[in-house]
């Protein structure tokens, strides 16, 4: 099986702070994501990798960084953290280019309240 | 850009009744993925559809992609305790490899 680990479950941060989100998988997928959930407004794309070193944004980028230096990780930076990123983050893989997949396997998630 | 919207955003029903949740798109669809996210947990895939009118069926469950692909809808039947959560559909866009999700519908099912 497929195993994406988010570092963190819960992380309690203060306005202004810098915090990172580390996302591993172990399964040598190409493709990385990260989403962030909110009620009523679904999973919404923050950044994606396609491979190492490369990303691209999504949705919603403003505010947030990646940084993807090796295959089976990718971090979801946000740089100085305000309130209303209060939200849970998904972090998710993709075997790249598989005929009829492109199926996400998402990680536990990371709660993150900022202060 | 593209918005994919669920509705209903919320529904309770007495174990033994039927769901639907209804999956609309302001574009055409590509090619669109279901997922299931029980409470406290991470979404999980459950089905991808491909063709215009494609109807797939996972026991209880009746998957169904639009004839003219702008909506696709999921029903439960007979729902059970265990069918608790939240269910998204997700569009994979070909021009972008991305998967733009709904923005849900959480079922709740009464004892």
């Amino acid at each position: 099986d497929v195993k994406v680990t988010q570092s963190s479950r819960y992380l309690v941060k203060r306005t202004g702070e810098k915090v990172f989100l580390e996302c591993v998988q172990d399964m040598d997928h190409e493709n990385m994501f990260w989403y962030r959930q909110d009620p009523g407004l679904g999973l919404r794309l923050i950044y994606f990798s396609y491979d190492v070193k490369m990303k691209e944004k999504g949705d919603i980028p403003e505010g947030y960084s990646v940084s993807r230096e090796k295959k089976e990780r990718f971090s979801l930076i946000l740089e100085s953290a305000s309130t209303n990123q209060t939200s849970m983050y998904l972090c998710a893989s993709r075997v790249a280019g598989a005929s009829g997949a492109n199926v996400l396997t998402f990680g536990a998630g990371s709660r993150l309240t900022v202060l | 850009g593209q918005q994919v919207m669920q509705i209903p955003q919320y529904q309770h029903v007495q174990e033994g009744e039927d769901f639907t949740t209804y999956c609309n798109s302001s574009t055409t669809l590509s090619n669109i993925q279901w997922y299931k996210q029980r409470p406290g947990g991470h979404p999980v895939f459950l089905i991808q559809l491909v063709k215009s009118g494609e109807v797939k069926k996972q026991k209880r469950l009746t998957f169904q992609f639009g004839e003219a692909k702008k909506n696709s809808s999921l029903h439960i039947t007979a729902t059970q305790t265990t069918d608790v959560g939240t269910y998204f559909c997700a569009d994979l866009s070909y021009n972008t490899d991305k998967l733009i999700f709904g923005t849900g519908t959480r079922l709740q099912v009464f004892p």
